[in-house]
């Protein structure tokens, strides 16, 4: 079946720091990968994605680029901030689940941006 | 655009009582999701409606549970009775469903404590 691992947390960076969170993913079929966040209190957003193998996805200074021959989608950011202090989920959307809308998510890592 | 509501934003009830969650989702989405998120088991996708008809229930833990959605702007989850493990923030997402995979937006979630 289809599943998402991601790196367990929680990170602790100081400002301006390098991010990579890692994401693998394994599928049956050709799926759409998505990075969302959660931020203190509230419920998911979507923050980029990326459909078909080599595409990046890009908002707010992240990035993740689709591998197909490492079925990963790692979480970067060069510089974070404070306020990127959240809990960041990788995605996969499976076209190929007889017409299913679900995602399935990774368990979430949690990242502390220290001042 | 309101985007998703969800009400209320905090319960707090003893065990055995009847817990009802409500959600409005996006005007003119026509799927709707409801998950459980637990520091245990992390995110969990436990109903989610095409058109108002469940496709997915296979997530939802056992009898005590249910979901409707009578119509396309209201959607239920109702726990009874209810019990301390129940206790969780329970989120409900929306998407427009079609030809291309679209974003589910989350709404704020319901924090259930089951004393």
């Amino acid at each position: 079946g289809n599943s998402v691992t991601q790196m367990e947390g929680p990170v602790t960076l100081s400002e301006e720091a390098f991010l990579t969170i890692n994401c693998t993913y394994t599928a049956t079929g050709y799926p759409s990968l998505f990075w969302y966040v959660q931020y203190p209190g509230e419920g998911l957003q979507l923050l980029l994605k990326a459909t078909k193998a080599d595409d990046k996805g890009s908002n707010k200074g992240f990035e993740a680029t689709y591998r197909k021959e490492t079925t990963s989608f790692h979480l970067e950011k060069g510089s974070v901030q404070v306020s990127d202090s959240a809990v960041y989920f990788c995605a996969l959307h499976d076209p190929t689940q007889g017409g299913s809308e679900k995602l399935v998510f990774g368990k979430g890592t949690k990242l502390t941006v220290n001042p | 655009d309101a985007g998703v509501i969800q009400s209320p934003r905090h319960e707090v009830t003893e065990m055995g009582q009847e817990v009802t969650l409500r959600c409005k989702p996006i005007s003119g989405h026509n799927s709707l999701f409801w998950y459980r998120q637990t520091m245990m088991r992390g995110l969990e996708l436990l109903i989610y409606f095409n058109n108002n008809v469940p496709i997915d229930d296979s997530g939802m833990p056992e009898d005590r549970f249910s979901a409707k959605m009578p119509n396309a702007s209201f959607s239920t989850l109702k726990i009874q009775p209810s019990e301390p493990r129940d206790s969780a923030v329970y989120f409900c997402a929306s998407t427009a469903s079609g030809a291309s995979y679209n974003e589910q937006f989350f709404g704020p979630g319901t924090r259930l404590t089951v004393l």
